[in-house]
């Protein structure tokens, strides 16, 4: 299985740019996280989805930040406009049970806004 | 207020040295996640937890669910178990600790 799979792995862009990163969970995971690093403030989840439908997303920061998950093999999370505070890490990652089961992460998407 | 506390922060051992990371919460939980992420990102799940105890090779994990408290343990150590290793926690959301750092001298 190739894993979870993200893209782009590095991104630099200027403020007020629109950054789309997107995730491909591992075939047959019916659950799939979207998470944020940072020094400062750690791992943080922002958003996740069961079966394609986002559950909850209490950790999106604010309104610039918006994830979907069109099927069941593809998710997005897209921050519009960027702002240099949102230079982080972003993984994504996925799950085969409904809830907190075994979790596997992606490689991570390495955002830097000048 | 952190719903997720780890201790150590740093930890730095000799090689072969048994190692225990300790994770304390405070929220109700349905299971515990203890994540591990390599130098350069990567991170890999490395048990979840929902009660009494798991061994996978060199690494064990408990947990005390009455005392909301859960240890790691590496016997053994090695230099490639250098790591930042991370409590998780699922109650109604995900809580994260903010990470043990263990660096693993030969």
């Amino acid at each position: 299985d190739a894993g979870v799979i993200q893209s782009p792995r590095h991104e630099v862009t200027e403020m007020g740019q629109e950054v789309t990163l997107r995730c491909k969970p591992i075939s047959g995971h019916n659950s799939l996280f979207w998470y944020r690093q940072t020094m400062m403030r750690g791992l943080e989840l922002l958003i996740y989805f069961n079966n394609n439908v986002p559950i909850d997303d209490s950790g999106m920061p604010e309104d610039r930040f918006s994830a979907k998950m069109p099927n069941a093999s593809f998710s997005t999370l897209k921050i519009q406009p960027s702002e240099p505070r949102d230079s982080a890490v972003y993984f994504c990652a996925s799950s085969s049970r409904t809830g907190p089961d075994t979790i596997y992460f992606g490689e991570g998407s390495w955002l830097t806004v000048v | 207020k952190n719903e997720v506390e780890q201790s150590p922060q740093n930890l730095t051992a000799q090689e072969g040295e048994f190692i225990t990371i300790n994770c304390s919460y405070s929220v109700g939980i349905s299971a515990l996640h203890w994540l591990q992420q390599h130098p350069g990102g990567g991170i890999v799940s490395l048990f979840m937890l929902s009660s009494g105890k798991k061994k996978h090779g060199r690494l064990i994990a408990t947990i005390n669910i009455q005392e909301k408290h859960s240890s790691l343990h590496i016997t053994a150590s090695h230099p490639r178990d250098s790591a930042v290793y991370i409590c998780a926690v699922f109650g109604n959301q995900f809580y994260f600790g903010t990470g043990t750092s263990l660096t693993v001298i030969p």
